[in-house]
């Protein structure tokens, strides 16, 4: 079962907006509105940024968004801050499996 | 508070048996899924597997399946994670978490995890 695909690696400075996409299939992303973020800061546990393609939990800055387009993805974090430097995970729910699917993450350097 | 806490770290020579825990607090443990996710030394998170504890209905993946058995002791609010013959291969980060899930007759979907426990650091020497 392939992965969604994301971009290795973004970066921004500080107040720019950045975008991270993630690219599935109609079998997932494509299929269904279950499409979540995480944010994994080094040596910490992941934490859920967005879930349901568009929709932030309770706690999570505003700055952070979600959006979806065929079987495309994205999360657009505006106000870029020195906190965001993180690694950032896709994940879908997927039809073929009746399971999940993770991306292989996107590293994002604050420059 | 919502939390799950995990077992702690565990060192085991290739061959040996392995069970790992994940008890939840702050919520009605049973009347969620909980999901295994692992993470292997600097790569990305895979999903490994889920169950329903209250009558332990448990989904794998199929990189997964027949390879770890996911089971739930609902009394004290507790999901495991078993390996019977570990493999160098299995040194990683376990996470459980808490698996929003819904259904749509006839089909469970996997919404998202919402939240999760600290990890437990398997490392496995050959």
């Amino acid at each position: 079962q392939s992965a969604l695909t994301q971009p290795a690696s973004v970066s921004g400075s500080p107040g720019q907006s950045i975008t991270i996409s993630c690219t599935g299939t109609s079998s997932d992303i494509g299929g269904y509105n279950y499409v979540s973020w995480y944010q994994q800061e080094p040596g910490k546990a992941p934490k859920l940024m967005i879930f349901e393609v568009n929709n932030r939990p309770s706690g999570v800055s505003n700055r952070f968004s979600g959006s979806k387009s065929g079987n495309v993805a994205s999360l657009t974090i505006s106000g870029l801050q020195a906190e965001d430097e993180a690694d950032y995970y896709c994940s879908a729910y997927t039809s073929s499996t009746s399971g999940v699917l993770f991306g292989g993450g996107t590293k994002l350097t604050v420059l | 508070e919502v939390q799950l806490a995990q077992s702690g770290a565990e060192v085991k020579k290739a061959g040996e048996s392995l069970k790992i825990s994940c008890k939840g607090f702050g919520y009605s443990f049973s009347g969620y899924w909980t999901a295994w996710v692992r993470q292997m030394p600097g790569k990305g998170l895979e999903w490994m597997g889920v169950i329903y504890s209250d009558d332990s209905d448990s989904r794998y993946s199929l990189a997964f399946q027949g390879q770890v058995t996911i089971s739930a002791d609902k009394s004290i609010n507790t999901a495991y994670l078993q390996w019977n013959s570990l493999k160098a291969s299995d040194t990683a980060i376990y996470y459980c978490t808490r698996q929003r899930t819904t259904w749509k007759s006839p089909y469970y979907y996997f919404q998202y995890m919402d939240v999760w426990g600290k990890g437990t650091t398997v490392t496995v020497s050959s």
